[in-house]
């Protein structure tokens, strides 16, 4: 079965610090990939995907098929980035959510 | 506003009770998906629907059916409830074509509580 990690349950970080949230995912062929958010009182929403190549809201993520990796990074956090992140591969028809990480951006 | 809405937003029931988790959709997607979220488990999913005259078993699919009324709304049941099953539950819908093929638009969640 397709398998997707996300070592932190919980990530801390100051305003203004580089923050990189980490995913893993099983090979099984060519995922796309996506990461997704869920702001407080908020309904989850798409954050980013691979193939767009977008910057949304400061944020990249940097595919490495070499490691099955695609880790989210942003280069200076703020207040209004806590939240929690999902990263979720789309194989065939189908998304395997990760088990998030709460990203925690301190004053 | 094209929206996502699951009804109820909470219940609180008894093991072995039926209940019925609804979900409608006005964004006028073809695909629908039940999803069940667990703290530190993510989102797995229950069933998912890619029009009308299609249903799938997703990754937990026990104990539960679902039924897609119409393009527009997919409900999900629980045959007599458990106490497992407490859970939120979220309702997704994605499209098949265009710029936002298989980015997933979800609801509020549905917050189930088995005693």
């Amino acid at each position: 079965a397709q398998r997707v990690t996300q070592p932190e349950k919980l990530l801390s970080v100051f305003k203004g610090a580089p923050v990189e949230l980490k995913c893993n995912y099983s090979y099984s062929g060519s995922p796309e990939l996506f990461w997704y958010v869920q702001y407080s009182r908020q309904r989850l929403q798409l954050l980013l995907r691979h193939i767009s190549r977008e910057s949304i809201k400061g944020f990249t993520a940097d595919l490495n098929k070499g490691e099955t990796s695609f880790h989210l990074k942003k280069p200076f956090a703020q207040e209004e980035d806590s939240a929690m992140y999902y990263c979720a591969p789309l194989w065939g028809q189908n998304f395997v959510f990760g088990p998030g990480t709460r990203l925690s951006v301190l004053p | 506003d094209a929206d996502v809405t699951q009804t109820p937003r909470n219940r609180i029931t008894k093991t072995g009770k039926r209940i019925m988790l609804e979900c409608s959709q006005t964004k006028g997607h073809d695909r629908m998906y039940w999803y069940r979220q667990d703290p530190g488990l993510g989102l797995r999913l229950i069933y998912y629907s890619f029009d009308v005259k299609d249903i799938n078993k997703g990754e937990i699919s026990d104990g539960y059916s679902v039924s897609r009324q119409a393009q527009a709304k997919f409900s999900l049941s629980l045959e007599s409830a458990i106490p497992n099953q407490t859970a939120l539950y979220f309702c997704a819908t994605s499209d098949s074509t265009g710029t936002r093929a298989n980015v997933l638009t979800f609801g509020a969640g549905s917050r189930l509580t088995v005693l």
